[in-house]
């Protein structure tokens, strides 16, 4: 199985700065397709998940510019241009390359 | 818009079984896999498992093969997740989610249904 490993595991930030996730995978996620299958999620308090990023740098729909989503292999990173209440939570990483899909152990964003 | 509704959690004791379901709208559900995405209590996401949009395939985490099965219903529009010989590490969230096209997957999430699993 491929295995992701989130860094860090925690990240307080303060509102309106810039915020920065590190998700590796044990292997490359390029699929002999062509495409790279590295989704982002965000998990608000006492809310499911919802999809924010996918094949790395994809924003889905509705979800505000402020994210962004790059790398490339092995290495990915999830940015928060500017920090706001709302996007407090845990945020996962998962690769779609192949079955089992895994995630990343999470990580927690939080305001100073 | 998509939603999806989970039911059928509850407390069972080990080794018994249980029966997910998940209500689907707001889109053609006969043209989309479905995955099985499991939370436990204060943890992480686990992938459970996934069915393709026309059943032909089936893939399982290795924590759940051999007792659980997933099926779908598309003349009901319900994806199901049929639990058996339940352990106490079944004890999660369970969220029916849709697998989305052209490469967006995981991309609409239900509620969640919790199940725990306790004598």
């Amino acid at each position: 199985d491929i295995v992701m490993t989130q860094t860090p595991l925690s990240s307080p930030v303060t509102l309106g700065q810039p915020a920065s996730i590190s998700c590796r995978s044990s292997e490359s996620l390029l699929h002999s397709d062509g495409n790279t299958y590295l989704s982002w999620f965000q998990q608000r308090p006492g809310q499911p998940p919802r999809l924010l990023i996918y094949k790395i740098s994809n924003r889905f729909s509705g979800v505000a510019d402020r994210f962004s989503g790059s790398g490339a292999g092995t290495d990915f990173t999830l940015k928060i241009r500017r920090v706001e209440a709302e996007d407090v939570g845990v945020y996962y990483c998962m690769q779609a390359k192949e079955f089992p899909r895994t995630f990343g152990q999470g990580t927690t964003v939080e305001i100073k | 818009q998509v939603q999806l509704v989970e039911s059928g959690g509850g407390v069972v004791q080990p080794g018994r079984s249980l029966r997910l379901s998940c209500a689907a709208s707001g889109f053609t559900f006969s043209s989309y896999g479905m995955h099985w995405v499991r939370q436990a209590p204060g943890k992480g996401l686990e992938w459970v498992a996934v069915i393709w949009n026309d059943g032909s395939q089936k893939y399982y985490a290795d924590s759940v093969k051999g007792r659980f099965t997933v099926s779908k219903d598309s003349s009901k529009n319900t994806l199901y997740l049929e639990m058996n010989s339940l352990r106490a590490e079944d004890t999660a969230v369970y969220y029916c989610v849709r697998w989305g096209e052209s490469g967006v997957t995981l991309d609409y999430w239900g509620q969640g249904t919790l199940v725990t699993v306790s004598s």
